[in-house]
This record gives C-alpha cells, sequence and structure tokens, in this order.
C-alpha cells in the first residue's frame, strides 16, 4: 500500500488478555518505530527497529510488552495481560533514514 | 532531559483569523523541529519541519520558524480555514537520538 497500515484500528480487551497489534510499514522503509499515545497527550516513544533489528526498546513500559521485526518488514507489538493503564492508542511509523516519519492511523486499544 | 511544551488547547478561532500556536523546547545540542497534524479520524502528518537554526518550515499556508535564541517553533498561519481544524503537535529530534520527543498537542477549532 501507499502508506503504513495498521491493524487492528480497534481492539477492546478484557484485563488479563493477551493482544497483538500489527504495523505493515511503507516498502521499503528501514527504520520503524512503536509509540504509546495516551488521551489528550503527546506520542510517547516505545521502541525502534532497523531493519530486523530492535536497536531500542527503553520506552517498553513493562516486560508484558513485546515487539518484533522478524523479516525486517512487518511488525508487531504484543502485549501481555493487559491491564487498564494499557489503554492508549498505538502508533506505528516508518521511515526511509533519518527524515520524515510517516505514520499509520493508529490502534485504539481499551481494555476493560 | 529532552522536552517540548506547547499551548494548552483547544484554540478556538473564526474562519479568517490569524494563528498563533506557541511551541518551546529544550534540548541539548542542534535538534531538528516538527510539526505534525493529526485531523479526525487519521493519522499523524508531517506539517513542516525545519533542521537548523533561523530556519523557516513552511506548508498549506502554515509557517514556523526555529529560533534558538529563544527556543522556539511557533506555527503561525495568516488566515485560517474550518478545514484546518485538527489537533497539531510540535516535536523535536536531537543528532543524538533518533526517536521524536512531543508536546502535548494543541486542539485548533475553526468557526465558519
Amino acid at each position: 500500500g501507499a502508506g503504513v497500515s495498521q491493524s487492528p484500528r480497534y481492539k477492546v480487551a478484557k484485563r488479563g488478555q493477551d493482544v497483538a497489534l500489527r504495523c505493515d510499514p511503507i516498502s521499503g522503509h528501514v527504520s520503524l518505530f512503536w509509540y504509546q499515545q495516551a488521551l489528550g497527550q503527546g506520542p510517547e516513544f516505545l521502541t525502534y527497529f532497523q531493519n530486523e533489528a530492535q536497536l531500542d526498546k527503553s520506552g517498553l513500559p513493562s516486560d508484558r510488552f513485546f515487539a518484533e521485526r522478524p523479516e525486517g518488514s512487518v511488525s508487531t507489538l504484543k502485549i501481555q495481560r493487559t491491564q487498564q493503564e494499557d489503554s492508549a492508542v498505538y502508533l506505528c511509523a516508518s521511515t526511509p533514514g533519518i527524515t520524515e516519519a510517516f505514520f499509520g492511523q493508529g490502534t485504539r486499544l481499551t481494555v476493560v | 532531559g529532552d522536552s517540548v511544551t506547547q499551548m494548552e488547547g483547544p484554540v478556538t478561532l473564526s474562519e479568517e483569523a490569524f494563528l498563533t500556536i506557541n511551541c518551546t523546547y529544550t534540548a541539548t545540542g542542534y535538534p531538528s523541529l516538527f510539526w505534525y497534524v493529526q485531523y479526525p479520524g487519521e493519522g499523524l502528518q508531517l506539517l513542516l519541519k525545519a533542521t537548523k537554526a533561523d530556519d523557516k518550515g513552511s506548508n498549506k499556508g502554515f509557517e514556523a520558524t526555529y529560533r534558538k535564541e529563544t527556543t522556539s517553533f511557533h506555527l503561525e498561519k495568516g488566515s485560517v480555514q474550518v478545514s484546518d481544524s485538527a489537533v497539531y503537535f510540535c516535536a523535536l529530534r536531537t543528532d543524538s537520538n533518533y526517536q521524536l520527543i512531543w508536546g502535548a498537542g494543541t486542539k485548533l477549532i475553526i468557526k465558519p
């Protein structure tokens, strides 16, 4: 596709459930980022990939959060044993290098 | 640490009014500065950027000038339209980092 695609757009999870959020970056983009955006706030960095290598995961809030990009294209953010504080919009962005970041529409996760 | 502060919203203006959304930053070194816009139901889009002091970014009638002496990157538009209603985010990226550091966002409402 022409842009960054994220799925699902909306996810409602029961507390304690595991979820997986998918990001399809723009083809050929080397760098991929995940951000978390709480309601009324700016995005907060979660993790960064360069190709398949996860170079920085310092923003992941707990060991319940895990991200992968095994073939250097599609990435999955997994959250285990979801908690209410995990409710947020999860944004994926890709860039061809250290230039403009292109964002997907995000996945809105609601934990009930 | 690095941070971005932008004026709180919502900002409500009439069509054709002059717009200023203030943004100031704290960063080591010489960051690149960005304004992103998020229209209702859409993902974040880069509006404009500036990579060094005194640079002026411009797009769609919006402008912002990188002022190192005042550590500011205020967004301006001479005559706003209803279609400019959106949330505007100021962000920075430093030379030593690749992630974007974001302000909290300013919601802009333009009334006809």
